[in-house]
């Protein structure tokens, strides 16, 4: 069945450092959305890249789509303490499938 | 801003109680989606429901579960005979759209469920 993964599950860098975190499908997507769940709460939408080779930026954080769209990559630059949380990756093919997340701590 | 509230925050019921969590998503989306979420794990797809009716359903939801959208605002999952396995937080979401691209959900801060 399908199938969305992440690596890796669990990231701790230093405040400053650099953050990616990867994702890959096991079947083409028609897009692919990212997600930040801060402990406790619950997703939220942060982007959606559609069409393959797609790059996106928000701020620090920048978000590509793979050229056969079934792989998909954040990296956030410089990493802040407010950037705390599990980023989970969430493709769609006739239904949504939620990647298994990489769950990022900051140490200051 | 428009968000999504769920009701209760937080059910603790016996193995074998009938649940229902409930759901009023934002005013003008048209599509609803329930997820669930197991402690440490990753967000699971249940069910997508549009135009009164399931338009997607996963593995997860087999017979035991039901949606309804009772009402112009609600829209309820219902946990027939809960399992102690069914405990989870669950998440209700809603999106203006469902085509290819168009679905961006907005999520409420969910129901923890659980099953004792």
């Amino acid at each position: 069945g399908q199938q969305v993964m992440q690596i890796p599950q669990y990231q701790h860098v230093q405040e400053g450092e650099d953050f990616t975190t990867y994702c890959n499908s096991s079947t083409t997507l028609s897009n692919i959305q990212w997600y930040k769940q801060r402990p406790g709460g619950h997703p939220v939408f942060l982007i959606q890249l559609v069409k393959s080779g797609e790059v996106k930026k928000q701020k620090r954080l920048t978000f590509q789509f793979g050229e056969a769209k079934k792989n998909s990559s954040l990296h956030i630059t410089a990493t802040q303490t407010t950037d705390v949380g599990t980023y989970f990756c969430a493709g769609e093919s006739n239904q949504f499938y939620f990647g298994t997340g990489t769950s990022l701590t900051v140490i200051p | 801003e428009p968000e999504v509230t769920q009701t209760p925050s937080h059910q603790v019921t016996q193995m074998g109680q009938e649940v229902i969590l409930r759901c009023v998503p934002i005013s003008n989306h048209l599509y609803f989606y329930w997820y669930r979420q197991i402690l440490g794990q990753k967000v699971e797809f249940l069910v997508s429901f549009y135009n009164n009716e399931i338009s997607e359903k996963s593995e997860i939801f087999d017979d035991q579960f039901s949606v309804e959208r009772p009402d112009g605002s609600n829209f309820t999952l219902k946990i027939r005979s809960t399992k102690l396995e069914d405990s989870a937080m669950y998440f209700c979401a809603s999106s203006l759209a469902g085509g290819w691209g168009k679905n961006i959900q907005y999520f409420g801060a969910g129901t923890r469920l659980s099953v004792l």
